[in-house]
């Protein structure tokens, strides 16, 4: 999905640093979703937000936070990385629309050393 | 507790077999969606089943939707190395919106 793209598309982190996952958005979706993937697996929602200004947890979301200041935006950030975060990690938009799914990002991989 | 629940989580077959892969879950679904996801890739939307019974064709792939809403399935035939990847059934129970734990399915020429 070229309207969501996210930086960097690489990271290697030590324990205990700190990052900003970038997303952003050309569509002008409302919702929006942050997931993580491990190997082999689903997905797993850590974050989502229907508008700006409105965030809510999904099943993971524990060592994570995010912001929603402006439509476009959906930043992910992780505080004291731990080896447990090592993942790839998904952006995702969605329209209003009950019936719609999804669209994606290309992913960060993301390694906590 | 996973809200959708995939099996089998692996495949291994032949080309030219048929497969199927389910999506079960307690909860019922406006819709549900399949997604497809090759290595290093984000998943690609297939298709959306809206109506209880509701059975949708895509070439070789028929997905259909339970009548209780509660579950779907995917069926592939005359399987092609091409349709390796990752099989993710998908749901929204309100506004977020969840994977099932997916099946890898690996066709070998």
């Amino acid at each position: 999905n070229a309207g969501v793209t996210q930086t960097p598309k690489f990271r290697i982190l030590k324990i205990g640093q700190s990052m900003t996952l970038q997303c952003t958005q050309d569509m002008n979706h409302n919702y929006m979703y942050w997931y993580r993937q491990d190997p082999g697996m689903g997905l797993k929602l850590i974050y989502y937000s229907v508008g700006a200004g409105i965030t809510d947890k999904g099943e993971v979301p524990n060592g994570y936070n995010v912001s929603r200041s402006t439509t476009e935006d959906f930043p992910l950030r992780l505080e004291l990385a731990a080896p447990s975060q090592t993942s790839v990690y998904f952006c995702a938009n969605r329209q209003e629309l009950w019936i719609a799914g999804p669209g994606f990002g290309s992913g960060t991989r993301l390694t906590v050393v | 507790t996973q809200l959708l629940e995939q099996s089998p989580q692996f495949l291994s077959i032949q080309e030219g077999e048929n497969l199927t892969v389910y999506c079960n879950s307690s909860s019922v679904f406006s819709s549900l969606q399949w997604y497809r996801q090759e290595p290093g890739e984000g998943p690609v939307l297939l298709v959306t089943v809206v109506t209880g019974g509701e059975v949708k064709k895509l070439k070789r792939l028929t997905f259909q939707f339970g009548d209780a809403r509660k579950d779907s399935s995917l069926h592939i035939t005359a399987a092609q190395p091409g349709d390796t990847g990752l099989y993710l059934c998908a749901g929204a129970p309100g506004n977020q919106f969840y994977f099932g734990t997916g099946t890898s399915l690996t066709v070998i020429p």
